[in-house]
């Protein structure tokens, strides 16, 4: 079956601080990979979508980067943190319809 | 530009109840929709999904209803139970991106 895992699960990081997260699935391949936020009240914000090595789509102009350096895994960076990135970051892999999401990592930037 | 809504942040409902979640989109592309279900500091979990060429898919107390016409979704619960409270998504799909609305906080009233 398949499996993903994101970490770490919460992360406290001062402003102009760099930020790496990490996100890997077990059991599939070639998935297409997903990194949302979800900010204090709001919804799901689509931040990156790969579907494939190297092949990053960003849908929100901001000071994150993502990359996908193998076939499962996804890593969400930045360079300097601001007090605007604090937030609920989640991972999701999808293979046909469905997306299956990671358990989250919780990001407060002070 | 939010192409897909929850209008109703909250919803209390009495346990044995029926739950009805709301959903509107605007982007007559998206080809399939999906409901997850979300808990506090977690990923959401996927409940249940329909594709553009139907009305209606049920699976056991959830059931999911489209009118294409008016760009209208719908999750109903059927009977409510005290594990049903979340917070509840509705997403869309177009090619590889899934996009999501803002989130009903569901409460189930013992």
């Amino acid at each position: 079956s398949q499996t993903i895992h994101q970490w770490p699960a919460t992360l406290v990081q001062p402003v102009g601080s760099p930020l790496s997260l990490e996100c890997t699935v077990e059991g599939t391949s070639n998935p297409n990979l997903y990194w949302y936020r979800q900010a204090a009240g709001r919804g799901l914000q689509l931040l990156f979508y790969s579907v494939g090595i190297g092949q990053i789509s960003s849908e929100v102009p901001q000071n994150l980067s993502a990359s996908r350096p193998q076939d499962r895994q996804f890593i969400l960076s930045s360079k300097k943190l601001l007090l605007s990135d604090s937030g609920f970051y989640l991972c999701a892999w999808r293979k046909v319809t469905e997306a299956f999401f990671g358990q989250g990592t919780r990001l407060t930037v002070v | 530009d939010q192409q897909v809504k929850q209008n109703s942040p909250s919803l209390s409902v009495q346990e044995g109840r029926i739950s009805i979640l709301n959903c509107d989109y605007t982007n007559s592309m998206f080809d399939y929709f999906l409901w997850y279900k979300k808990y506090p500091a977690e990923g959401p979990t996927f409940l249940i999904s329909i594709s553009s060429i139907k009305d209606k898919n049920e699976d056991g107390r959830f059931t999911v209803f489209l009118n294409k016409s008016a760009k209208h979704l719908s999750l109903h619960i059927v009977p409510s139970q005290p594990g049903d409270s979340a917070v509840y998504f509705c997403a869309a799909r177009r090619n590889e991106k899934l996009t999501f609305g803002t989130g009903t906080r569901l409460t189930i009233i013992p």
